[in-house]
């Protein structure tokens, strides 16, 4: 079956310095990957969609120089987030689907719990 | 850009009764409409999903139901259990494009 690793489950930094997270699809080629982050209130944001060989399309209010993706083949993805702050604290879960017009189902990795000090 | 309301935040229900989530998005190219689960402390997990092609598919206890006209679509859970107990999230999204999820609905069973 599908499954998508994700790492490190959970993470603390100090405000203003960097943590990179990675997610790993296994059984299955993942095309495309999707970065989102939970708040406390338990709403996802939705950060990027990368695809590969596709640019990377980042949403509203979050931007490479912030949360920079590399999505180097077809069975990982990271993100860094870059001088984090509290604001930034959170869940963030990576979801990767593979290809094709009705391969839509996107299958979620553990998640990287982020908490900034 | 595609938005999705969640309108149940919180749902309590006797064990056996049943549960209904309801959905409203935005824009009528989305066409794929998947449900998740999150237990507490974990991540998401896939349940259900419907495509524009149908208006209805059920799966064991579950039925999605989608009213294209009216940019609806709902989760209906039937003989409710307790380990059903969780925060659901609907979700809606065109080919090739990214998950727009729900706010969540808290799904409570009780004995």
């Amino acid at each position: 079956g599908a499954l998508v690793y994700q790492y490190p489950r959970r993470t603390i930094c100090k405000s203003g310095t960097s943590m990179r997270m990675e997610c790993q699809a296994v059984g299955f080629q993942a095309t495309s990957v999707a970065w989102y982050r939970q708040s406390p209130q338990k709403t996802f944001e939705l950060i990027a969609l990368s695809t590969v060989n596709s640019a990377i399309k980042y949403e509203q209010n979050f931007t490479q120089e912030k949360f920079p993706i590399s999505h180097p083949n077809l069975s990982f993805s990271s993100m860094t987030v870059l001088n984090a702050y509290l604001e930034d604290r959170g869940l963030y879960l990576c979801g990767a689907r593979t290809g094709g017009a009705r391969a839509e189902t996107l299958y979620f990795g553990s998640g990287t719990r982020l908490t900034v000090l | 850009g595609e938005k999705v309301e969640q309108h149940e935040s919180t749902l309590s229900v006797r064990e056996g009764d049943s549960a209904v989530i309801n959905c409203t998005y935005t824009d009528t190219a989305s066409s794929y409409f998947p449900w998740y689960k999150q237990e507490a402390g974990k991540s998401l997990h896939f349940v259900i999903d419907i495509r524009s092609n149908v208006d209805r598919k059920q799966s064991q206890r579950l039925t999605v139901l989608l009213d294209k006209k009216a940019k609806r679509f709902s989760l209906h859970i039937t003989a409710t259990q307790p380990e059903d107990s969780a925060i659901y999230f609907c979700a809606a999204h065109q080919g090739g494009r990214a998950l727009i999820f729900g706010t969540g609905t808290t799904v409570s069973v009780s004995p």
